[in-house]
């Protein structure tokens, strides 16, 4: 299994709900990662666990809580969103190792916030 | 801020023709990493280049990295159709290579 999969691909949420996004890999990374990208904007880095602990947070609102359970999955929860957070949320692991590696990508779930 | 500034924002082309994009960054680096992304899909790595490399090649990829100038380049040559994407170029630094920064992307469109 070579591929990080995310559910669900599409996510409508109003501002009052809690929901969670989900991330799974199968191919033993133990750095995984979740972005945020707005339309025809670049990918911004939100959080990084490395062995299931949270080694880079970039200064997210709590409304966005990271939880890593395993080694293959990662999940995060959603609670009280804004419009402004509607984007295409992509999940993200990396090898093993401190050398240069490649990051695998999710497909994204595309969040709207009503 | 490591966000690297790619030229074109966008370009368009001819299926055949070869396309070249460039990146240029700010501070040191440890690689620089080019991802395709179709449109609202995920990215996909196509080729790394080490701090230490000049020049990589990879089936019609060709990168280059001057270190000097801060600055890469990603050609494509003999275009198709299904090359038409995004292309961002992501570099790690700073010490750590697990933190990935992306510029901000070119749209390439292959006319058939």
């Amino acid at each position: 299994d070579t591929e990080v999969t995310q559910t669900p691909k599409h996510l409508v949420m109003g501002m009052t709900n809690k929901k969670s996004l989900k991330c799974e890999q199968h191919m033993g990374h133990r750095a995984m990662y979740w972005y945020k990208q707005k339309a025809k904007k670049p990918p911004e880095l939100m959080f990084v666990y490395s062995y299931e602990k949270l080694s880079i947070n970039e200064s997210v609102p709590s409304r966005f809580s990271p939880e890593c359970p395993n080694s293959s999955l990662l999940n995060l929860h959603l609670h009280a969103l804004q419009p402004e957070d509607s984007a295409l949320y992509l999940c993200a692991s990396r090898p093993p190792g401190q050398g240069s590696r490649e990051q695998f990508f999710g497909p994204g779930t595309r969040l709207t916030v009503l | 801020s490591q966000q690297g500034e790619e030229d074109p924002q966008a370009l368009s082309i001819q299926e055949g023709e070869n396309a070249t994009m460039n990146c240029s960054y700010k501070t040191s680096i440890n690689n620089l990493q080019w991802y395709r992304q179709n449109s609202g899909r995920g990215l996909v790595h196509l080729i790394l280049i080490r701090s230490n490399e000049r020049e990589k090649h990879s089936g019609r990829l060709r990168v280059t990295l001057d270190t000097s100038k801060k600055s890469s380049s990603l050609l494509i040559t003999a275009s198709r159709a299904a090359d038409t994407a995004s292309y961002f170029c992501a570099m790690t630094g700073g010490g750590s290579n697990y933190k990935l920064t992306f510029g901000k992307g070119t749209l390439l469109t292959v006319n058939p």
